[in-house]
């Protein structure tokens, strides 16, 4: 099976402008997560999607959102950018049997984010 | 609230060394328990993880980890280290109650020495 892929691999945007970032989780899964990964502050939960309902949300401004599709595929998006999200977005895929938390998240190889 | 401490910023060990990589958490309910590895400009793979039963688990690339009801610790280890474990180790833990994200350390800079 092919892996959790994340398009664009690198995205270099301004102040002010927004992004919108794309996973496609492994085939059959159903759960998608997003991260958001910063030196000092590590990994950072966004959001958890299932059949595409929002299921979880971190503590993130709400100019960050997300969406998932009936395929599973997701996408977060942040609008009017500030310096600090600069960061890497991982995105993470997990079977999504529902009822159950003790599965393990495939991660992508995420977006890295500059904000200028 | 659920929480993950891992209290070293950066281990070194000789090759050939045991490691350690220590992880303690904090949930309401039972624990649902899991190990990372993330090498440079690479996303997260899956190591090992803790659901219910025999208390040590083994996992990817001979690295084994023990949970400690008592201690809640979940201490990632491996008998002999080599140059090319160096990287970047996280622990993440979620609460079996339920609808509860994955909560992640902040993560452990492991290095092998030669």
């Amino acid at each position: 099976k092919a892996g959790v892929t994340q398009t664009p691999r690198y995205l270099i945007k301004t102040r002010g402008q927004q992004v919108t970032l794309s996973c496609s989780p492994i085939s059959g899964h159903r759960s998608v997560s997003w991260y958001q990964q910063t030196p000092g502050q590590g990994l950072q939960f966004l959001f958890e999607y299932f059949s595409e309902t929002q299921r979880n949300k971190g503590n993130f401004p709400g100019r960050f959102s997300g969406r998932q599709f009936s395929n599973s595929r997701s996408e977060m998006n942040v609008s009017t950018l500030e310096l600090g999200d600069s960061a890497l977005y991982l995105c993470a895929s997990s079977p999504g049997l529902a009822g159950t938390y003790q599965e393990t998240q495939y991660f992508g190889p995420g977006t890295r984010l500059l904000v200028l | 609230a659920q929480s993950v401490a891992q209290p070293e910023d950066q281990v070194n060990v000789a090759e050939g060394n045991p490691l350690t990589v220590k992880c303690t958490y904090s949930v309401s309910g039972n624990p649902y328990l899991f190990w990372y590895v993330q090498y440079p400009n690479r996303g997260l793979q899956f190591l090992l993880k803790y659901i219910t039963g025999d208390n040590l688990v083994k996992g990817s690339y001979g690295f084994e980890a023990e949970f400690n009801k008592s201690q809640t610790s979940f201490h990632l280890k491996k008998p002999s280290a080599l140059v090319s474990d160096s990287a970047l180790y996280f622990c993440a833990v979620r609460d079996s109650g339920g609808y509860q994200k994955v909560t992640f350390g902040t993560g452990t800079k492991l290095q092998v020495i030669p």
